[in-house]
């Protein structure tokens, strides 16, 4: 099946300082990519959807400027966490659609990155 | 508005059954996902339906009927490693899940 990696895998970062999440395909190219974070006992929270090429199309309520999303290739999504206070702590998950081969739009998710924020 | 209802918890007995409801509505339909998340990690894809009907892998069943915006997840034979999140998602007419907030199943001896 598809594989999707993240890196890291946790981070422990000070308060002002910038996170970038690195998510990879590894075995398919992934046109369309998905970040989400979840917050402990709480379910998937969409952030923004990532075309290869283009710009992200951010959720209501997600800051542009405060989560830069990158994807710069058919295998690579980074996201970004500039400037991070303690309430962007959570885990944050990537997901790739194998729209290629699969016959449903199964989106892939990485294993996730756990951020803290001291 | 678009929305997915499931229970927040269940608990179940090894070696029992157990069907976790999921309520959708959706702006279109082009499928309703079930994953399985366990502590700490990500989501792995257990089913998909887009047909009224019931789909059955192994010990897990997905049942959809798309006249009532319904399915469930049917565990067989639980095992103590079944004991996870099950999260129901609908994709809507732009291809984009819509997330349930996860039912916590607990199986105990």
């Amino acid at each position: 099946g598809a594989v999707v990696s993240q890196h890291p895998s946790r981070v422990i970062c000070k308060s002002g300082t910038s996170v970038k999440i690195e998510c990879r395909s590894l075995d398919f190219q992934a046109t369309t990519m998905f970040w989400y974070r979840q917050f402990p006992k709480q379910s998937l929270m969409l952030m923004a959807t990532s075309n290869e090429g283009s710009k992200a199309t951010y959720e209501q309520g997600v800051e542009k400027d405060k989560f830069l999303i990158n994807h710069a290739s058919l295998t690579l999504s980074t996201l970004t966490v500039t400037s991070a206070h303690p309430e962007d702590s959570s885990f944050y998950i990537c997901s790739a659609d194998d729209s290629g081969t699969s016959d449903y739009n199964e989106q892939f998710f990485g294993p996730g990155t756990r951020l803290t924020v001291l | 508005g678009q929305n997915i209802d499931q229970p927040t918890e269940m608990t179940a007995t090894e070696g029992a059954i157990v069907q976790i409801n999921c309520t959708y509505q959706t702006s279109g339909f082009n499928g309703l996902f079930w994953y399985q998340q366990h502590a700490g990690e990500a989501p792995t894809f257990l089913s998909y339906n887009v047909l009224d009907g019931l789909e059955e892998k192994g010990r897990f069943s997905s049942f959809l009927s798309r006249s009532k915006g319904y399915s469930y997840l049917l565990l067989k034979e639980l095992q103590m490693k079944d004991s996870a999140s099950y999260l129901c998602a609908g994709m809507d007419s732009n291809y984009q899940l819509i997330w349930g907030a996860g039912t916590k199943l607990i199986i105990k001896p």
